[in-house]
């Protein structure tokens, strides 16, 4: 059975980093095809993929994103860490991991499906 | 912006067909996904690779394709269809996610 959950801190302030632990059981990162990936969702709007990584340490970032993102896994805590610094009250939002499927390679790239998600954790941006 | 453009909102009454449509000229190239999302919880997924259904899935939902739109369909819809559907797919380059804006599914 796959499982995720997310934690860190429902509250930051502007201007500073936040950092997102994302625990997950039923499955490896060492494992082909699989990857680990992070959507936010502001309330009551659409979804956001924010950034994600693969077994073979394949990381992507959203383009719009990418200056203020990190991410990195610990293969042998089953865990993934997100930061992303200087926050705005913009990024108030529920921030899902899920678990990352590879459905498909070719030369367009890999295709992926988010399989299984966290419950989401909402982080709130105010001073 | 997204890449990816669904319709805001659908409505369709029990036992009727609602169609969800996801539209993007990266689709000529990159697959489909379909989540549903109601209220409070994570999205599920629905559908992969335009119109595999995972198990577990009602047989309901099925995916469809026509050149750049790919459109979901939920046959003889249920009260607790009810939600927010959302597309996924890889932008034009492949290298990037992007999901559409929702469609919120309303069963009159």
């Amino acid at each position: 059975q796959i499982t995720l959950k997310e934690s860190g801190p429902t509250l930051v302030k502007p201007t500073q980093t936040l950092t997102l632990t994302c625990t997950f059981s039923g499955f490896s990162l060492s494992t082909s095809g699989v990857g680990v990936g992070w959507i936010r969702q502001p309330p009551g709007k659409a979804l956001e993929w924010l950034a994600l990584t693969y077994w073979d340490d394949d990381q992507r970032y959203s383009p719009s994103l990418k200056s203020r993102l990190t991410i990195t896994k610990d293969t042998s805590k089953d865990q993934v860490v997100l930061t992303m610094t200087n926050m705005d009250p913009l990024d108030t939002a529920t921030y899902y991991c899920a678990h990352i499927r590879v459905r498909h390679y070719d030369s367009n790239g890999r295709s992926s499906s988010f399989d299984y998600w966290g419950q989401g954790t909402l982080v709130t941006v105010s001073s | 912006s997204h890449e990816l453009t669904q319709p805001p909102s659908v409505s369709v009454s029990p036992g009727q067909t609602a169609r969800i449509t996801c539209s993007g000229d990266a689709l000529l190239k990159q697959y489909v996904y379909w989540y549903q999302q109601k209220p409070g919880q994570a999205p599920v997924l629905l559908i992969y690779k335009d119109t595999e259904r995972p198990s577990g899935i009602p047989e309901r939902f099925s995916g469809s394709t026509s050149g750049t739109t790919i459109t979901l369909t939920i046959t003889g819809v249920q009260a607790e269809d009810e939600a927010d559907y959302y597309c996924q797919s890889g932008d034009s380059s492949g290298f990037y996610t992007v999901f559409g804006g929702g469609t919120k599914v309303t069963v009159l």
